[in-house]
């Protein structure tokens, strides 16, 4: 399965209500990153937390890493319509400390805000 | 900075015939990732470049894909003989740093193979 799997696969909610993403992983990290997708668009990144992190924060954005349950949250307060997106969790793996070079991205969660 | 630049934007094809993509990373950046992204499959790498050089090409799914990047701004992905299970939408991203950076993708190109 999936490196990243993020839940829920879909999530609706009214303007100002707060939007929580979860994400999933298997392996040793360096590092995790969400991104925002657009429909039809390319990737935006968000933010990025180390593993070394417990806690970033961006804006409306906040994102928290628990490595001992290799889970990742992202929360958005306050939501927009225009929040109205796809996000993606993507996690730089490594073997031993070593990274693959690569991230692996998540399926992601459709997130729908209605005005 | 403009941005990563690919073209064409949307490229509809038939059965058999050739398919190249472009990209064009960011000036200085050292990394070029070229992905695909299909509802059943999700986000797929397909390949990475450092430098110019191809680091993983794990993920092309058959010899029909090949990679190149001649120079650092500019990759292309080509497809030979394209077929149905293509279509896809395929986009180039760079970075600084590779996975330890944030990547910065293009708008992607929507290809669709008959």
């Amino acid at each position: 399965s999936q490196q990243g799997e993020e839940d829920p696969q879909a999530l609706s909610i009214q303007e100002g209500e707060n939007a929580t993403m979860n994400c999933s992983y298997k392996t040793s990290i360096n590092n995790l990153q969400w991104y925002r997708q657009n429909s039809g668009r390319g990737l935006v990144h968000l933010i990025l937390i180390r593993s070394n992190e417990r806690e970033k924060h961006s804006g409306r954005l906040r994102v928290t890493l628990d490595t001992s349950k290799k889970s990742s949250s992202l929360l958005i307060t306050a939501s927009r319509a225009a929040d109205t997106a796809s996000y993606f969790c993507a996690t730089d793996a490594n073997a031993g400390g070593t990274s693959y070079g690569k991230l692996t991205f998540g399926q992601g969660t459709i997130l729908t805000v209605h005005p | 900075d403009a941005g990563v630049i690919q073209s064409p934007r949307h490229e509809v094809t038939e059965m058999g015939q050739e398919v190249t993509l472009r990209c064009k990373p960011i000036s200085g950046h050292d990394y070029l990732f070229w992905y695909r992204q299909t509802m059943m499959r999700g986000l797929e790498l397909l390949i990475y470049f450092n430098n110019n050089v191809p680091i993983d090409d794990s993920g092309m799914p058959e010899d029909r894909f090949s990679a190149k990047m001649p120079n650092a701004s500019f990759s292309t992905l080509k497809i030979q003989p394209s077929e149905p299970r293509d279509s896809a939408v395929y986009f180039c991203a760079s970075s600084l740093r590779g996975a330890q950076d944030t990547q910065y993708f293009g708008p992607g190109t929507r290809l669709t193979v008959l």
